[in-house]
């Protein structure tokens, strides 16, 4: 079964420094997700992207974010000058489309330790 | 904020059939019932989604009652495995998923 793939599965860095995390989403799908999930909370959406633009993003999603689709097929997250409130897991997600009964796929998720 | 309300845990004998319900009496026509679980700290895994009829899977059923306000998951015969926190979310042509905060279901030996 296709599935959602995710880069680094754990990286901890220092706080101010910037992370890159990677996603290569199910390949014939359209539409990209970021989301977060604090330890101990509850999954909070961060970003959706289509066609190579964003379309909708959350007010956690600021400046210090980016994402990216630099070639067909990996997804990124790039989080500049990392704060320790950035520690988290973050899951990539996507969907083939968006009419209503398409579902969303997650991956396993990257864990991000911001010492 | 999420579509939905759940009850925050629940338990179910191993073997057993675990109901897990999920109110969401705003709802709008067009907008579909999916579920999700997510072990430990794993990515949400989808589980199953209807609209207004039942459904039925491999993993589990999906029953909407007629008004469409409420549905029932039903993992037929539980194991430990399926310890997790289970997702009910709303969503409709162009709407991201918004998670709420689940409920956690502890299936007892």
């Amino acid at each position: 079964e296709p599935e959602v793939t995710q880069t680094p599965s754990h990286q901890v860095t220092q706080m101010g420094q910037e992370v890159i995390l990677r996603c290569v989403p199910i390949s014939n799908h359209l539409y990209f997700y970021w989301y977060r999930q604090i330890l101990g909370q509850k999954v909070e959406f961060l970003v959706s992207f289509y066609n190579n633009e964003i379309s909708e993003k959350s007010e956690i999603f600021d400046d210090q974010f980016s994402v990216e689709r630099p070639d067909g097929s990996n997804f990124t997250l790039k989080i500049r000058s990392t704060k320790l409130e950035d520690s988290a897991m973050y899951f990539c997600a996507s969907r083939a489309g968006t009419g209503a009964g398409n579902t969303i796929y997650f991956g396993e998720g990257s864990w991000l330790t911001v010492v | 904020d999420a579509k939905t309300t759940q009850p925050p845990s629940m338990d179910c004998a191993e073997g057993r059939a675990a109901n897990l319900p999920c109110n969401h009496s705003t709802i709008s026509g067009n907008e579909y019932v999916y579920w999700y679980r997510q072990i430990h700290s794993q990515g949400p895994q989808y589980i199953i989604h209807g609209l207004k009829n039942n459904e039925t899977n491999e993993m589990a059923s999906l029953i909407i009652t007629e008004d469409r306000k409420s549905s029932t998951l039903i993992l037929p015969h539980a194991t430990l495995r399926d310890t997790a926190v289970y997702y009910c979310i709303v969503g409709g042509y162009g709407q991201n998923f918004v998670f709420g905060p689940g409920t956690r279901l502890s299936v007892l030996p």
